[in-house]
């Protein structure tokens, strides 16, 4: 089993639709970090947390500490936010845990 | 500019070839970091970097691969003969933390753009 599990792997919806990715993990962490990879590769942090919630926009992000749990959400969407969202999680360390990523597609 | 910066963002080698990737951090951080991200898969952790050393190299995949930060700040991933299943993009990412500040040190990483390598 994955240390850090991603769901769904693949999202497909239309322009408009509010979008969550689930992102849970089976180690204890200093920080969850959620981050966007258009093709190409370019690697953007969109938030970093440790507890409670997150906006920036139109991107909403939540952790769960006690159930090891976090979500991403996304209102309104947008082609734009076309992308694969990334879970990585940061444990004792400087490491990173990363997840598989979800990738996201939003249609006109 | 403010953020990472990385070059070339894309390189195509004839199988044998040595390659250099360039990392320029954002100034002032301590910390950097080489991750290999093949395709459809998540980054993989090479190698970190705290100021000038090498702390921690676990990840180089082999002998092949060399990074350098020779005076804390600019780092060059060097791969020598490189073979197909170097194949990859390539991410850099700098931190203003030192790492070693254990569960209460919140690791902030900033990415670069990476860079594509394509090895024929």
């Amino acid at each position: 089993k994955n240390e850090v599990e991603q769901s769904p792997q693949n999202l497909t919806a239309q322009e408009g639709e509010f979008i969550t990715i689930n992102c849970s993990y089976s180690v204890g962490i200093s920080a969850l970090h959620w981050l966007q990879q258009h093709p190409g590769g370019g690697i953007v942090s969109l938030f970093m947390l440790s507890s409670g919630k997150k906006k920036h926009g139109r991107l909403i992000a939540t952790i769960n500490i006690q159930e090891k749990h976090s979500s991403l959400h996304i209102t309104a969407s947008h082609p734009r936010d076309s992308a694969v969202y990334i879970c990585a999680v940061g444990g004792s360390n400087y490491q990173l845990i990363w997840g598989a990523g979800t990738k996201l597609i939003i249609k006109p | 500019g403010a953020g990472v910066s990385q070059s070339p963002r894309y390189k195509v080698a004839k199988r044998g070839q040595d390659v250099a990737l360039r990392c320029d951090p954002i100034s002032g951080h301590v910390s950097l970091f080489w991750y290999q991200q093949a395709l459809g898969q998540g980054p993989e952790f090479l190698t970190y970097f705290q100021n000038e050393a090498q702390l921690d190299k676990s990840g180089l995949p082999s002998d092949r691969f060399f990074a350098e930060r020779p005076e804390g700040s600019v780092s060059t991933l060097k791969i020598q003969r490189t073979q197909q299943e170097d194949s990859a993009v390539y991410l850099c990412a700098s931190s203003p933390r030192d790492g070693s500040g254990g569960r209460s040190s919140y690791n902030e990483q900033f990415f670069g753009p990476g860079t594509r390598l394509t090895v024929l």
